[in-house]
């Protein structure tokens, strides 16, 4: 079964500054899709940014962007520009090429401070 | 509707008594699934249906755990005797086909056994 561990339980930024959120991942597959989403305290989960496991390029939506290690099997967060409003539970989550449901991690709780 | 719609948002049950929740998925989607997220964890994949059918129910912790979605459209967890290990948020997702397509989380029912 696939695994995701991310190790920082509480992260912290200071509003307009840069805070970068950790994931490893384990798997046996080639092809596979990761995600970041994020849940605030209404419980909803929001997708922040996805990335295929094909693709070289690493993926970017807007203030956020991801470093994809498919080798070391390591996929963080980068938010640039912290706003109040990010704020939230982060959860990195992977799911198979073919199949249909998401193996989330543990999540990483963002503060951003005034 | 514009969203994933859950209810109830909160549900507070004695041990032993069972309980309904509801999912209420964007219409039109296909695919449904619900995930169990017990305090300060991340989602655990628990079922999924495509239409009404019922393709993978591997994650139901045990037989006191039924889902359905008779009609393809909306799905009933159904948690018989309840005990306080089942105490978590149920949250449904659903989304427009099988494969790659955007998945809409609802905001979930915080389900307590006391």
């Amino acid at each position: 079964a696939q695994t995701v561990t991310q190790s920082q339980p509480e992260m912290s930024v200071q509003e307009a500054e840069t805070v970068t959120l950790s994931c490893t991942y384990d798997t046996s597959e080639s092809d596979y899709y990761l995600f970041w989403y994020k849940q605030p305290p209404s419980r909803q989960m929001i997708l922040v940014i996805r990335q295929e496991a094909y693709k070289q390029q690493n993926a970017t939506e807007n203030r956020f962007s991801v470093n994809f290690q498919k080798a070391a099997k390591s996929f963080s967060l980068k938010i640039s520009d912290s706003q109040l409003g990010d704020a939230a539970m982060y959860f990195c989550a992977y799911r198979s090429f073919t199949g249909n449901q998401f193996y989330f991690g543990t999540g990483t709780s963002l503060t951003v401070i005034p | 509707g514009a969203g994933v719609s859950q209810s109830p948002r909160y549900k507070v049950a004695k041990r032993g008594q069972d309980v309904a929740l509801r999912c209420d998925p964007i219409s039109g989607h296909v695919s449904l699934f619900w995930y169990q997220q017990a305090l300060g964890q991340g989602p655990e994949f628990l079922t999924y249906f495509q239409n009404e059918a019922q393709l993978d129910k591997s994650g139901l912790p045990s037989d006191r755990f039924f889902a359905e979605r008779p009609e393809g459209s909306v799905s009933t967890l159904k948690i018989q005797r309840t005990q306080q290990e089942d105490s978590a948020v149920y949250l449904c997702a659903s989304t427009r086909g099988t494969g790659d397509y955007g998945y809409t989380f609802g905001s979930g029912t915080r389900l307590t056994v006391v």
